[in-house]
């Protein structure tokens, strides 16, 4: 089974900040790759899909980027609706569909 | 608007059972493979199981596989998760989720979710 990893789990951060995250996966999985936003008691939402999409809808401060085993998601200026839970997802090929465990975007 | 509605969570106490439901609507249901994922409590996110639009095909994530069972009735544009042999360790809140065409495992719109409890 392929497996997720993200880092930071935990980030401090403020309104205006330039936010990045990373994924990593154990094997390639080209651009199968996705990132959902949570927010506490909501269910997540889609933000990125194939590495570097958007989904409709997502504000384009928000881009993903990388491929293989690499991944990024980029905030380039974090708002306050941006304080939230965020997790890497590989899409595509054999399940499980695996979720990282998520980074945590905080004050 | 599309929109899931996901219920049926309970509290229930080992070794129990239980079935979940999703009421789609705003889209053509029978076109798109389903899901369900869960968010165990400290743990993230887990996928469970996935359905093709047809209901042909199937697939479960080890952990669950020959306890739980997912089916639709595409005629009540509904998705379901029938639990059996409940565990503490599916204690959850369990979502269901549309998968895009073309993309087997990504999930882009989301039920609100469901909370399972399952104690002594």
């Amino acid at each position: 089974d392929i497996q997720l990893t993200q880092s930071p789990s935990f980030l401090s951060a403020s309104v205006g900040d330039r936010v990045t995250i990373a994924c990593r996966a154990s094997q390639d999985i080209t651009t199968y790759l996705a990132w959902y936003q949570q927010k506490p008691g909501k269910a997540p939402k889609l933000l990125i899909y194939g590495a570097s999409n958007l989904d409709g809808g997502v504000p384009l401060r928000f881009s993903g980027s990388g491929s293989g085993t690499k991944f990024t998601l980029t905030i380039s200026s974090l708002q306050p609706e941006d304080f939230a839970t965020y997790y890497c997802q590989h899409i595509h090929g054999f399940p499980p569909f695996t979720f990282g465990p998520g980074t945590k975007v905080d004050v | 608007d599309v929109q899931l509605v996901d219920s049926g969570g309970d509290r229930v106490q080992p070794g129990g059972s239980l079935r979940l439901s999703c009421a789609a609507s705003g889209f053509l249901f029978s076109a798109y493979s389903m899901s369900w994922v869960r968010e165990v409590p400290g743990r993230g996110l887990q996928w469970l199981a996935s359905i093709t639009g047809d209901g042909d095909t199937k697939k479960y994530a080890d952990s669950v596989r020959g306890r739980f069972i997912i089916s639709r009735d595409n005629a009540k544009e509904s998705l379901h998760l029938h639990m059996d042999r409940l565990r503490e360790d599916d204690t959850a809140v369990y979502y269901c989720a549309r998968v895009p065409m073309y993309w087997e495992g990504l999930f882009d719109v989301w039920g609100q979710g469901t909370l399972v409890s399952v104690s002594p």
